[in-house]
């Protein structure tokens, strides 16, 4: 399909488990990005990337690895899950440096117990 | 001071009225500016962008940008309950590394 979807719609994990988070993109775009989105602090940005191998820390990126050996792939992993990490994830992607603004997937819904 | 932000709402406005939604932020230098709308449950869905100062007009949607006062709005006309929804802006800063800023998003009622 086209577009770029997310992987799993719903995730609950135990606290300390490691945990991906998929997002796919068919559109070859460069940038790729990581948001959590909460309550009362709105979408905050996690990790995002320029290109294939190239990765940088946002405003929360502790916690959190990243990876983009493909365009197309841009995996997030929670190396040892902890209840503030409780969240609902959203990857996007945009063609260039965000000047026409991001297409969004349809987000993945993580509880940590 | 956050680097954008709206008023949280929620704002409430009848069917057929115009809904206004302000946002500031804080980023002088900040080009591209967009209207986010995000219903229940769902992702972020792309529905404005500006880039000059003025207004522009989609539909019933207009944006309106003002880089001196560091104010963007976005008005709806004839709201209709279908435009109940919260409202993100997002703002792409001067460092041009293609980072958006997000508000934490107004929430509209458009009540019948």
């Amino acid at each position: 399909d086209a577009g770029i979807t997310q992987s799993p719609r719903y995730k609950i994990t135990e606290t300390g488990r490691q945990v991906t988070l998929m997002c796919h993109q068919t559109w070859s775009h460069s940038y790729m990005f990581w948001y959590r989105q909460d309550l009362g602090h709105g979408l905050r940005l996690i990790y995002y990337s320029a290109a294939a191998d190239i990765t940088d820390k946002g405003e929360v990126p502790d916690g959190y690895v990243v990876s983009r050996s493909k365009t197309e792939n841009f995996p997030l992993t929670l190396e040892s899950a902890t209840r503030s990490q409780t969240s609902v994830y959203f990857c996007a992607s945009s063609p260039d440096r965000g000047g026409r603004g991001y297409t969004f997937g349809s987000g993945t819904r993580l509880t940590v117990v | 001071q956050k680097e954008v932000e709206q008023n949280s709402g929620p704002l409430s406005v009848p069917e057929g009225a115009i809904a206004s939604l302000n946002c500031t932020y804080s980023d002088r230098g900040s080009q591209s500016f967009f209207w986010y709308r995000q219903y229940s449950g769902k992702s972020p869905e792309l529905i404005m962008s500006i880039y000059s100062n003025g207004d522009k007009e989609d539909g019933r949607f207009t944006a309106q940008l003002n880089k001196a006062s560091q104010y963007v709005s976005l008005l709806i006309r004839d709201s209709q309950p279908s435009d109940s929804a919260t409202y993100l802006c997002a703002v792409r800063g001067s460092s041009n590394t293609g980072k958006l800023i997000f508000g934490q998003g107004t929430t509209l009622q458009v009540k019948p």
